[in-house]
């Protein structure tokens, strides 16, 4: 069972919004990623980090940001949320070795800026 | 560059019908290979993987099995239920690029009563 939880669920805002998703996980992996997921179903990594203070740009280039300072911990800002920034977010983690390579996923927050 | 490429749904079924979703792999390398499920409004779980060719991969009824002469990890299961409507995807892993995964595009499953 996998303990990755991310809040909000569902977030509708305005645009020009700051807003930050939160992502925690209770696994004591170093390893986090963010994907977003269109309307197509396709996932996107944005965001990964290896450890603490580590924070790398993913395959999609975004306009957020994220940082690690916890290791439980991999929070994702936008700083002015526009209409193309709708979609769904979702968080990962994984153990540090590449031999245990499996993600386990949040459940997901689904954005809609107006 | 590495890319999974799998087949485009919606796949709609009968209850009892027998499922495939065909996936196939570019990489350079030996990737893992895996199948993540997505149940309405949830994340993405992983169903079953395979680390090397031969390799199969069983869970819920699901397999799939890693072939490396056809670069494919097709799924299959003989007998769905309607619990089993959801988005399946195919993703792989290299060791030269951590614990990255590239997805392919998705596959919706619907199976009717």
């Amino acid at each position: 069972e996998a303990d990755i939880y991310q809040t909000p669920r569902y977030l509708v805002i305005g645009t020009g919004k700051k807003i930050t998703l939160e992502c925690s996980q209770t696994m004591g992996h170093d390893k986090m990623y963010w994907y977003q997921q269109d309307p197509g179903m396709e996932l996107h990594l944005i965001h990964y980090s290896y450890g603490v203070n580590s924070t790398e740009k993913g395959d999609l280039s975004s306009e957020s940001t994220v940082s690690r300072i916890r290791t439980e911990h991999f929070p994702l800002t936008l700083e002015s949320a526009r209409p193309s920034h709708t979609s769904q977010y979702l968080c990962a983690s994984s153990e540090r070795e590449v031999a245990k390579n499996i993600q386990y996923f949040g459940a997901g927050t689904r954005l809609s800026v107006l | 560059g590495n890319s999974v490429t799998q087949m485009e749904g919606p796949v709609t079924l009968s209850e009892e019908a027998f499922l495939t979703i065909n996936c196939t792999y570019t990489a350079t390398g030996y990737p893992s290979l895996f199948w993540y499920v997505q149940y309405p409004g949830e994340g993405l779980q992983l169903l079953l993987k395979a680390t090397k060719a031969d390799d199969k991969g069983s869970n819920k009824g699901f397999e799939a099995t890693y072939r490396k002469e056809t670069t494919s990890f097709h799924l299959e299961k003989g007998s769905v239920q309607v619990s089993d409507s959801a988005v399946y995807f195919c993703a792989l892993t290299l060791k030269a690029a951590g614990n990255k995964l590239t997805f392919g595009g998705g596959t919706r499953v619907l199976v009717k009563p």
